[in-house]
């Protein structure tokens, strides 16, 4: 099971992070995803990070204002969002990372940037 | 790497067979393509990962195929709960998603 948190309303050019906890598997073991569906648009991928921290990547889209990042001990990870824009108002899932498909999501968290 | 998706919007009835077809602007490797089904208000749903492979608790009703840059996704005897929006998806040095295709029941 997988838990999104931190979604809200916030200005252009502010900032939000998000979380994602996750239970039921071995979260250590696993790379992790977030996804995210704009208004009336299609599923987008955002970024990934490995099972240790140690590598994250990122849509051309986001890089340079949002990070990812994890607490293994927790069980949980994050999306820090930075300088947002407009354009970045959307439901954002996150996913677990299984043999190059992503097999497990959250229901999502609304992200709403508007002035 | 560009998915594209078609067609856009296929309504059909209950009973009959669906066929959703991605193509990739460059041959992937059948191991990286992978289908959803995304409900309103709901998570994805894996459906087929490998290209050709049902995750767990899919019916074999959806069924997966293709290699290079041609893939579909099956659905045969559609049930009125098959309603949703499908996106095929590639996971390599990035990931990509097509634009999705809605499948509607009668």
């Amino acid at each position: 099971q997988l838990l999104e948190s931190g979604g809200g309303l916030v200005q252009p050019g502010g900032s939000l992070k998000l979380s994602c906890a996750a239970s039921g598997f071995s979260f250590k073991n696993f790379a992790m995803t977030w996804v995210r569906q704009a208004p009336g648009k299609g599923l987008e991928w955002v970024a990934t990070i490995n099972n240790s921290g140690g590598s994250t990547y990122f849509a051309d889209s986001v890089k340079g204002r949002f990070t990812i990042s994890r607490d293994n001990s927790k069980k949980t990870h994050y999306l820090q969002m930075n300088s947002l824009r407009i354009e970045d108002t959307a439901v954002y899932f996150c996913a677990k990372l299984g043999a190059a498909a992503f097999d497990v999501w959250g229901r999502g968290t609304l992200v709403t940037v508007s002035s | 790497i560009v998915l594209t998706q078609s067609p856009g919007l296929l309504s059909l009835s209950p009973g009959e067979r669906a066929t959703l077809s991605c193509r990739a602007s460059e041959s992937v490797g059948s191991i990286s393509v992978a289908w959803y089904q995304h409900k309103p208000g709901q998570a994805p749903r894996l459906l087929i990962y490998g290209a050709s492979n049902r995750a767990t608790g899919i019916p074999d009703r959806f069924s997966g195929s293709g290699s290079g840059a041609d893939f579909t996704l099956t659905i045969t005897r559609l049930e009125p709960e098959d309603s949703a929006v499908y996106y095929c998806q590639q996971y390599g040095s990035s990931v990509a998603f097509g634009q999705g295709t809605k499948v509607e029941i009668k």
